[in-house]
């Protein structure tokens, strides 16, 4: 079975900043990806970024990187830069070989502070 | 570029009541899920969609059906609404590739509260 756990109910950063949103995973497969959505206020869900089991470099994506360390099971989101639209909600989730679904942690709300 | 929409944004029912949620997506993706949305609890899937003529139960199917009557489209039912039904619903749809599925997209949401 999948889990991801996301251990940060909420976390702060000062505006111009970067954060590291935390992200741990578990899985007995060899092959999975790991995934980051953004849910701003407004509800919907947002794709940020993607890593690939096999993927030797992180994944990035404009200011969004994912910090992919697979001995450690963890898939950490880095927002560089934070603005004020980076408040929102995020979610980290996890796809993995002949599993029908995507699983999902709790979340992460971030504020932004001006 | 429409990608996953999904009707209507809100709803009430009273307990009891049915309806369907619609879901449509136009980027050729053969995987299709359902998802309920409460507070603290993160994303749970309801069913999924391999494929038009497909579907399986994830975590959460009871007091739901679902349709995948061609590659498109993918609709909820709710039969007869409960209370513990009031939640915020997403459809999603995600390209299977690589022998799993990649990362889904998901519509605006529905807004659903059963009274």
């Amino acid at each position: 079975a999948q889990k991801i756990t996301q251990t940060q109910p909420g976390m702060f950063v000062q505006e111009k900043e970067a954060v590291t949103l935390d992200c741990t995973y578990d899985t007995s497969d060899q092959s999975y990806g790991l995934f980051w959505y953004k849910q701003p206020s407004s509800g919907e869900m947002i794709f940020l970024i993607y890593q690939g089991s096999y993927d030797e470099q992180n994944a990035t994506e404009g200011r969004y990187s994912l910090n992919f360390q697979k001995a450690r099971k963890s898939a950490n989101l880095v927002i560089s830069a934070s603005q004020l639209g980076d408040s929102a909600m995020y979610f980290c989730a996890m796809s993995a070989t002949g599993a029908n679904n995507l699983f999902f942690g709790t979340g992460t709300r971030l504020t932004v502070i001006p | 570029n429409a990608g996953v929409t999904q009707t209507p944004k809100f709803q009430v029912l009273k307990t009891g009541q049915s309806m369907t949620l619609q879901c449509a997506q136009d980027m050729n993706h053969n995987s299709m899920y359902w998802y309920r949305q409460d507070p603290g609890m993160g994303l749970r899937l309801i069913y999924y969609s391999a494929s038009e003529g497909t579907t399986d139960k994830g975590e959460v199917p009871n007091g739901y059906n679902v349709s995948r009557l061609n590659k498109r489209e993918f609709s909820l039912r709710l039969e007869s609404a409960a209370p513990s039904q009031t939640s915020v619903y997403f459809c999603a749809s995600s390209v299977y590739r690589g022998g799993m599925n990649t990362e889904a997209f998901f519509g605006q949401g529905t807004r659903l509260t059963v009274v």
